[in-house]
């Protein structure tokens, strides 16, 4: 069974940082893309970053470059995501998922954890 | 990298079909056939229920589809039920190796 369970989640400061964490089970973790997404409370959907299967190709939307670090362990089938100079409006939760969210084939975007939530406030 | 546009609520009775549209423009929905839609209830991580455009991943009931016609997408739910009630996202690829969601609908089974 696929499993992605995230964690490293909690209230942070601004300016503050966090490393959040994604821990994959139940497939071949280094066949896959992976991507972070994140959904403000009563908000919509946001893509943040995906990273390629060996880590060669990153991408990140506009408003986290340069603070947010996409990275992975194939070896430990763990997805990261280290975040720097946290501001309010990173304030989500954080969802792990398999594959990009839109893309060709099979193992696109199919699996997803519960999520963490991150709070930047003073 | 502006999220596409979808109505923000939609609604049909129990038997009825529904469509949802998500507009974009040439640089991600009109420009490539991987548009994707997402089905999320509250509280809970969202579901693919179709990719490249009109693909369903294997347990998504065929009442789900997807089509597309130059810069919108559309994802149709016919026969609908109480649990298809929920919250739906489109995504697609957009330029440049980025990916955008919708604006998100609301979807009420009257």
């Amino acid at each position: 069974e696929v499993q992605l369970v995230e964690s490293g989640g909690g209230l942070v400061q601004p300016g503050g940082s966090l490393r959040l964490s994604c821990a994959a089970s139940g497939f071949t973790f280094n066949n896959y893309w992976m991507s972070w997404v994140r959904q403000a409370p009563g908000k919509g959907l946001e893509w943040v970053a995906t990273i390629k299967q060996d880590g060669s190709e990153k991408y990140y939307v506009d408003s986290v470059k340069g603070r947010f670090t996409i990275s992975r362990d194939n070896a430990g089938n763990s997805l990261f995501l280290q975040m720097n100079s946290l501001r309010a409006e990173d304030t989500a939760v954080y969802y792990c998922a398999r594959g990009r969210i839109a893309a060709a084939g099979r193992g696109e975007g199919d699996y997803w954890g519960q999520g963490t939530l991150v709070t930047v406030s003073s | 990298q502006s999220a596409l546009t979808q109505p923000p609520s939609a609604s049909g009775s129990p038997g009825q079909s529904v469509t949802i549209s998500c507009t974009g423009t040439s640089s991600d929905v009109g420009g490539y056939n991987y548009v994707s839609w997402y089905q999320q209830h509250p509280g809970k991580a969202p579901k693919l229920m179709i990719y490249e455009v009109n693909k369903r991943p294997s347990g998504v009931p065929d009442r789900f589809s997807g089509s597309k016609s130059g810069n919108t997408a559309s994802l149709t739910v016919s026969g609908l039920q109480a649990e298809d009630e929920a919250d739906y996202y489109c995504s697609s690829y957009a330029i440049s190796n980025n990916y955008v969601f919708g604006t998100g609908t609301r979807v009420t089974v009257l």
